[in-house]
């Protein structure tokens, strides 16, 4: 079983759909959730960071951890044709020694 | 925000020459960076774990003398392909962390050999 399970989708969606993008992990010592988001040619950025379970908010974008269904889930709201991009999962454990990244899901927002 | 940056952006070789692909953190000191791989349509593949001053622990099935990884300071690691092949050819990505939060990621280097 992978460390980091991810849809690779590919995902396409009409402008101003909510988009659902989620992760699944089967280490439960994992405690860092990001999410990146790297467009064609380009190395990943950061898009969002949380600890341990809970919410986070900034502008469109939420990401959830739901650490005892060990699920986290990125939502982006109001989707914008330059959405449009392959968003990565990753995590770590606390000591962040070692990064695990899921496959990538492939978005595409139409305008 | 941290920003990492590499440099060249891009490179075209010729097959046997070497190649050195560089990493920097331009904002903050990286005890440790990470050198990945990137093939077409893939996710990232983790090739390598740097600490300053110390060698370079590598993945299962990376050829450490192939790729040679160096990381001489807290803002610098240098990624060497020696003896570059057309099949090393691939989108190399190198990411910097500064504590045990996250890595932030350069813009990565794509790589030639004809």
């Amino acid at each position: 079983q992978k460390e980091v399970e991810q849809d690779p989708g590919p995902l396409s969606v009409p402008e101003g759909a909510i988009v659902s993008l989620n992760c699944t992990y089967s280490n439960s010592a994992f405690q860092y959730f990001m999410w990146y988001r790297q467009y064609s040619r380009k190395g990943p950025e950061l898009l969002m960071y949380t600890y341990s379970s809970g919410n986070k908010e900034d502008g469109r974008f939420t990401a959830q951890v739901d650490k005892s269904s060990k699920y986290i889930s990125l939502f982006i709201r109001d989707s914008q044709p330059s959405d449009s991009a392959t968003y990565l999962c990753a995590m770590s454990d606390i000591t962040g020694n070692q990064f695990y990244f899921g496959t990538g899901t492939s978005l595409t927002v139409i305008p | 925000g941290a920003v990492v940056s590499q440099h060249p952006s891009r490179v075209i070789c010729k097959s046997g020459t070497s190649v050195k692909i560089e990493c920097r953190s331009l904002d903050f000191q990286a005890t440790t960076m990470f050198w990945y791989r990137q093939f077409p349509k893939k996710s990232l593949m983790l090739m390598a774990t740097s600490n300053e001053g110390s060698k370079a622990t590598y993945e299962q099935g990376v050829e450490k003398d192939k790729f040679l990884i160096n990381h001489a300071s807290l803002t610098l690691s240098t990624l060497t392909v020696t003896s570059a092949h057309p099949e090393d050819s691939s989108f190399y990505i190198c990411s910097a962390m500064g504590g045990a939060e996250t890595q932030y990621f350069g813009p990565g280097t794509r790589l030639l050999v004809l």
